[in-house]
């Protein structure tokens, strides 16, 4: 059974990058999509993009001037960067691998406030 | 706001049945892509309740139902238990990015 399990800073300051890495055990990256998604303090889930194994990107459009999703195979990790962040960033951040006709399999999430 | 409408609560009293929307367009669910339904205890991260429309995943139990129907979908849940108060989102793909409806919480009176 696979797992995902995300780290990183849990405070970030506004106008710096938020960088967060999601380790994948028990899977490996093949034929699946590899997401970050998110959920702002009391509201809804936010898609913010994903990878696809091969390295191919897509994100959402209203973040995409913002964001970088990478891959490193060897680490069986993927990353997620926001750089130029605001309080709007404050959330907890979901990694989660998206398979074809199965959905989303989400790790526990990491909270990252963005405060001075 | 959210690509897929929910209504942002509902509720029910222990035993009865409820259902919660999940009204797309043309371009989502109406396009022909898959629906999934995601419930979220408090606290915790979602958990897929059904994918591809109305299959749903082994340790679900059979009082969740779900359906598709042109541009919308619907959650259903019978015999409605207090351990059932949750939030529940549905999700779709809107030209191969993914979208989210904004959430509805179920309360169990």
């Amino acid at each position: 059974q696979v797992q995902l399990q995300e780290s990183g800073p849990g405070l970030v300051k506004p106008s710096e990058t938020l960088s967060l890495t999601c380790t994948v055990s028990g899977g490996s990256f093949s034929s699946d999509y590899w997401s970050w998604i998110r959920q702002p303090p009391g509201k809804g889930l936010e898609w913010i993009g994903y990878i696809y194994y091969t390295g191919s990107t897509t994100y959402n459009p209203s973040l995409k001037s913002r964001v970088t999703i990478s891959l490193d195979r060897s680490q069986n990790q993927f990353s997620l960067n926001l750089n130029s962040v605001t309080t709007a960033d404050t959330a907890v951040y979901y990694c989660a691998r998206v398979r074809y006709r199965e959905g989303i399999y989400w790790g526990q999430g990491t909270p990252v406030t963005v405060s001075s | 706001q959210s690509v897929l409408t929910q209504p942002p609560s509902v509720s029910g009293a222990p035993g009865q049945r409820v259902t919660i929307s999940c009204t797309g367009s043309r371009s989502n669910i109406g396009a022909g892509y898959d629906v999934y339904w995601y419930q979220q205890l408090p606290g915790t991260a979602p958990k897929l309740l059904f994918y591809a429309n109305n299959n749903r995943p082994s340790g679900v139990p059979d009082r969740f139902s779900a359906s598709k129907s042109g541009t919308s979908a619907s959650l259903a849940i019978t015999g409605l238990q207090a351990e059932d108060e949750a939030d529940y989102y549905c999700q779709s793909y809107d030209s191969s990015l993914m979208v989210f409806g904004g959430g509805t919480k179920l309360t169990v009176l």
